[in-house]
């Protein structure tokens, strides 16, 4: 079984700042793939950055990167240079590469809010 | 515009009617899902297609119930609704495959109360 775990259920961040949010996992599937959205207060889910468990680089876009520490488990955003618009929930899902799609779990979500 | 739709985004109906959620998408993605979001549980999923004509449950199935004649709809019902069945609902599909290529792209949402 997997399993997401998010323990910050809510953080605050300076604008400007660069903020962590913590995500941690558990699988027996030798080969998965690492998620975050966003889900701001007018509630859609947005998609914003992949971790593959076998990628040699952690990923970014943008002002987003991942920590990707396998040896741990842990996948945590990085979200640089926060912004007031960067306020929102953020959650964590992991997907193994072989089972398929019903197989994606997600975490409880964190949620940020950015303070000017 | 290319996308998924969720309607109705707000529903109020009472226990023991039954209610249908509709959920498009323009994509032509294979799959296509179901969640509920309730707080302190994040995403659970309910049901899940892989094609048309081809569904299977998720990890809270019971109490719903899906079809899929057409690649681009995934109407979810809820044949008998109770209040535990509160909740918002997010529509999802993605294509096939591994990788950042496929995300699953979601729906903005339904928020259903039953009273």
């Amino acid at each position: 079984a997997q399993k997401i775990t998010q323990t910050q259920p809510g953080m605050f961040v300076q604008e400007k700042e660069a903020v962590t949010l913590d995500c941690t996992y558990d699988t027996s599937d030798p080969s998965y793939g690492l998620f975050w959205y966003k889900q701001p207060s007018s509630g859609e889910m947005i998609f914003l950055i992949y971790q593959g468990s076998y990628d040699q680089q952690n990923a970014t876009e943008g002002r987003y990167s991942l920590n990707f520490q396998k040896a741990r488990k842990s996948a945590n955003l990085v979200i640089s240079a926060s912004q007031l618009g960067d306020s929102a929930m953020y959650f964590c899902a992991m997907r193994p590469d072989s089972g398929g799609y019903q197989k994606v779990t997600f975490g409880t979500g964190t949620k940020l809010q950015v303070i000017p | 515009d290319a996308g998924i739709t969720q309607s109705p985004r707000y529903k109020i109906t009472e226990t023991g009617r039954q209610v249908t959620l509709m959920c498009h998408q323009t994509w032509s993605h294979s799959y296509m899902f179901w969640y509920r979001q309730d707080l302190g549980h994040g995403l659970r999923l309910i049901y899940y297609s892989a094609a048309a004509d081809i569904t299977d449950k998720g990890e809270v199935p019971d109490g719903y119930v899906v079809s899929r004649s057409k690649t681009e709809n995934f109407p979810l019902t809820l044949e008998s609704a109770t209040r535990s069945q509160t909740s918002v609902y997010f529509c999802a599909s993605s294509s096939p495959g591994q990788g950042k290529e496929q995300p699953q792209h979601f729906g903005d949402g339904t928020r259903l109360s039953i009273l």
